[in-house]
């Protein structure tokens, strides 16, 4: 059971470009969030998706994309890549419930320059 | 809105010593209370959870307690490891559906000395 993959672990971008965070899941959980973690400042939401073709803006959605066309797969676009979008990005699932627990991927380190 | 408050770090502890990091909430409802923990390099997983007032979640010797009274959920454990040393983060979740999202505190990264 994979749980939830994110890929790549890495990336170095220039200012400008832009590129696409892949997260997937296998366990057919509704709910899938992007976070971003930044020294000092937590866990912050920037999109998340409570089905396929349902998504809705978290704290800090700017210069960010996201789609949901299937269950298993919410891809985070960055447009045009700024140096405050240097963070460590994490996918998220769940089912919906109050009570239900979050899985979290292992993470993208991204640094743009 | 959800929030949630932890105290300042971090926090620099002897092995076998005890350990309290505080957490506190404001909330909408009747909100389900975590404790995740985050090892170095990796991602957040779940230690402990609690649903309803007065519940005790408890895990790998950590416990917190779900007391609405004070709005707290305190974590404990009363010999920490040197393999404790992370970052720990309190979270909630408040609404079930569309309105659900887990809100986090800031974290708080605990340093285990041998």
């Amino acid at each position: 059971n994979a749980g939830v993959t994110q890929t790549p672990k890495f990336q170095v971008l220039k200012t400008g470009q832009s590129m696409t965070l892949q997260c997937a899941q296998d366990m057919n959980h509704e709910y899938m969030s992007w976070y971003r973690q930044d020294p000092g400042m937590g866990l912050r939401l920037i999109h998340y998706s409570v089905g396929a073709g349902i998504t809705d803006q978290g704290e800090v959605p700017n210069g960010y994309n996201v789609s949901r066309s299937t269950t298993e797969d919410f891809p985070l676009r960055l447009l045009s890549a700024a140096p405050s979008q240097t963070s460590v990005y994490f996918c998220a699932s769940t089912r919906s419930g109050r009570t239900d627990t979050q899985y979290f991927g292992p993470g993208t380190r991204l640094t743009v320059l | 809105g959800n929030s949630v408050t932890q105290m300042e770090g971090p926090v620099t502890l002897s092995e076998e010593a005890f350990l309290t990091i505080n957490c506190t909430y404001t909330a909408t409802g009747y909100p389900s209370l975590f404790w995740y923990v985050q090892y170095p390099g990796e991602g957040l997983q779940l230690l402990l959870k609690a649903t309803k007032a007065d519940d005790k979640g408890s895990n790998k010797g950590f416990e917190a307690t779900y007391r609405k009274e004070t709005t707290s959920f305190h974590l404990e454990k009363g010999s920490v490891q040197v393999s404790d040393s992370a970052v720990y983060f309190c979270a909630l979740r408040s609404l079930t559906g569309a309105n659900s999202k887990l809100t986090f505190g800031k974290g708080i990264t605990l340093s285990v000395r041998p």
